[in-house]
């Protein structure tokens, strides 16, 4: 099956500095990607959803400039948390789909293996 | 309001026993996906089944399966002879409209602990 790769699966980091995850479709062109963040026991909160070539789209509450999104080519998208702080530590987690099925299509999400940010 | 909600946070079942665990969703879509993830405490996010809206039959793979009722808009998920591997997050998940673009929207989760 498809295979998402997320990178690193684990970072600390010093509050101030920033941090970027990478998620990879590596068998697949992922022409969306969404970015979800997951505190602990919690359920998963769509931060943005991430289209190849053009700028992502932010759910509400969650600062772009903060939590910047690159989606240069239709297998690498990037989250880089800037200025990290200590409330930004989480379980962040993309996925990604290919082509342009409509959903009553067999369409499942492919999910990256997860990044735990720990902001000292 | 909720679009997915999963009214049990954790869950028992005693090893080869069948369990259900609840999910109902909120819609006004006539096209939607429902999806079960499985999360284990590595973090990663299985996919182990999916339901259209459109579906007659109810999903079935392998020792899951989805207890589809449209009208009563519940997507229940049963596992069928409980292994110890099963214990994790179970988390129901639906994705509205057919633009393929939506992202999924998840419950809460339940957490289901086998039992030898």
């Amino acid at each position: 099956g498809a295979v998402v790769s997320q990178h690193p699966s684990r970072v600390i980091c010093k509050s101030g500095t920033s941090v970027k995850i990478e998620c990879r479709s590596l068998d697949f062109q992922a022409t969306t990607m969404f970015w979800y963040r997951q505190f602990p026991k919690q359920s998963l909160m769509l931060m943005a959803t991430s289209n190849e070539g053009s700028k992502a789209t932010y759910e509400q509450g969650v600062e772009k400039d903060k939590f910047l999104i690159n989606h240069a080519s239709l297998t690498l998208s990037t989250l880089t948390v800037t200025s990290a702080h200590p409330e930004d530590s989480s379980f962040y987690i993309c996925s990604a789909r290919g082509g342009t099925g409509s959903v009553g299509t067999n369409e499942k999400l492919f999910f990256g293996s997860g990044t735990q940010l720990s902001v000292l | 309001a909720q679009k997915i909600t999963q009214t049990q946070p954790g869950m028992f079942v005693q090893e080869k026993e069948a369990v259900t665990l609840d999910c109902t969703y909120d819609t006004s879509d006539q096209s939607y996906g429902l999806f079960w993830y499985k999360q284990p405490s590595s973090g990663e996010m299985i996919f182990l089944i999916y339901q259209g809206s459109y579906d007659e039959q109810n999903a079935t793979e392998g020792r899951y399966s989805l207890n589809f009722q449209k009208a009563r808009k519940s997507a229940n998920l049963v596992i069928s002879a409980s292994q110890l591997g099963d214990s994790a997050m179970y988390f129901c998940a639906m994705r509205e409209g057919n633009t393929g673009n939506t992202p999924l929207v998840f419950g809460k989760g339940t957490r289901l602990s086998v039992i030898a």
